[in-house]
């Protein structure tokens, strides 16, 4: 397995415009995760899905945040619009039932 | 709810020296434990875990971590540190059964002098 593929790596964007974090997780894992990365803050979770169904949301910072999970193999993690508090480096993971969490490489996100 | 808390945000050894990394944690219920490791611009990599059963765990690249529940500790330990360990770790506690839902401390950072 490739493990948990994150697209782009590295994103730069202007404050205000729409931008798309995209994620695969490993197949047959039914827990996905994405996790925020600041020096401020640390690792924070934002939101989990089970089996492709929200869990739990209440680490979405605010309304401008957005995430789906259409099917198994696929999630995305919308920020519109972007502000320049929202440049991190945002992690996707997945994991099955009592197994550890596999994480991606991440997306820098820069917002000027 | 669980807290992790990393005593260390830094930690410069020698090489082939012996290191530590602690971590404490707090709950109101059992837990399950996990280091992590990430290196630069990298995601972050499991070393080892904690789910149950003896307290001694043994992880990748030589590294160990010992529960001890009287302490709510999870300290990290090497016998001799390389160069290439350079990097930060994470200590992170998630509820037993369920989702790995993880909650990280705020890392050390280990460096490693020649």
């Amino acid at each position: 397995d490739a493990g948990v593929i994150q697209s782009p790596r590295h994103e730069v964007t202007e404050m205000g415009q729409e931008v798309t974090l995209r994620c695969k997780p490993i197949s047959g894992h039914d827990y996905l995760f994405w996790y925020r990365q600041t020096m401020m803050r640390g690792l924070e979770l934002l939101i989990y899905f089970n089996n492709n169904v929200p869990i739990d949301d209440s680490g979405m910072p605010e309304d401008r945040f957005s995430a789906k999970m259409p099917n198994a193999s696929f999630s995305t993690l919308k920020i519109q619009p972007s502000e320049p508090r929202d440049s991190a480096v945002y992690f996707c993971a997945s994991g099955g039932l009592g197994t550890e969490a596999f994480f991606g490489q991440g997306t820098r996100l820069t917002v000027v | 709810a669980q807290s992790v808390t990393q005593l260390d945000s830094q930690v410069p050894v020698f090489e082939e020296a012996p290191v530590e990394l602690r971590c404490n944690y707090s709950s109101s219920v059992s837990v399950y434990l996990f280091w992590y490791v990430q290196y630069p611009n990298q995601g972050l990599q499991l070393l080892l875990k904690y789910l149950s059963g003896s307290t001694l765990v043994k992880g990748i690249n030589g590294f160990e971590a010992e529960f001890n529940k009287s302490q709510t500790s999870f300290h990290l330990r090497k016998p001799s540190v390389h160069i290439s360990d350079t990097a930060e770790y994470f200590c992170a506690v998630s509820a037993p059964r369920g989702a790995q839902k993880l909650v990280f401390g705020q890392g050390t950072r280990l460096t490693i002098n020649p």
